[in-house]
């Protein structure tokens, strides 16, 4: 089996700041997600990657910047932290992005900005 | 595009009792149907799926049946315990697009 590595597990930031998440996985995945999740919510997308390179929106795109410059990591930037935010970042990863694809999940980056 | 609906936020049980989730989903193609299960402290992780070819899924004790006709896709345990208290997602994906997830149902069962 494979594993999904996110980092940091906790992340405190001030208002206005940029903010930098990382995920790595070791399935061989061509495809990656970052979802937010707030608390007692559902899973948001915000951007998926099919492949090294890719990126794609998802719903919640705005006030974020993603990168994939390698097959196994993904990372997220919050580009202006807003006070008082409080959610978990999953990021995530499949084989591809349809049929019957199981999607895998790291355990969460906990955002909370002051 | 495709979506699920989730209306049950929360469910509250006592042990023993039984359990029933409810999910509708949207699609012009044939889905694949999960549950996905989020414990505290985790992501959520695969519970079971459903293909158009078998209708039925069964894994540790949960079961969840395919509808077409309803385009529904409940989940049910028999007889829950403590440890089943988590965040429950129901997800589809199609051959076209990426897995789309409901907004879960959060289950407290009490001892």
């Amino acid at each position: 089996g494979g594993i999904i590595t996110q980092t940091p597990k906790f992340l405190i930031g001030q208002e206005g700041q940029k903010l930098t998440l990382k995920c790595q996985q070791n399935f061989n995945h061509d495809t990656m997600y970052w979802y937010r999740q707030d608390s007692g919510k559902g899973l948001r997308l915000i951007y998926y990657s099919i492949t090294e390179n890719d990126l794609q929106k998802g719903d919640l795109s705005e006030g974020y910047d993603a990168s994939r410059e390698k097959k196994s990591s993904f990372s997220l930037t919050v580009t202006s932290a807003q006070k008082n935010e409080m959610a978990v970042f999953l990021c995530a990863s499949s084989i591809g992005t349809g049929g019957s694809t199981e999607v895998f999940f790291g355990k969460g980056t906990r955002l909370t900005v002051v | 595009g495709d979506s699920v609906t989730q209306k049950q936020g929360q469910v509250t049980l006592s042990e023993d009792d039984f359990l029933f989730i409810n999910c509708t989903y949207s699609t012009t193609t044939y889905p694949t149907l999960f549950w996905y299960v989020q414990y505290p402290g985790q992501g959520p992780q695969l519970l079971l799926k459903v293909t158009t070819a078998n209708n039925k899924g069964i894994s540790r004790g949960f079961e969840a049946t395919y509808d077409k006709g309803t385009t529904s896709f409940h989940l049910q345990k028999a007889s829950v315990q403590e440890s089943d208290s988590a965040v429950y997602f129901c997800a589809l994906s199609s051959n076209t697009d990426k897995v789309v997830f409901g907004t879960g149902t959060r289950l407290q069962v009490s001892p």
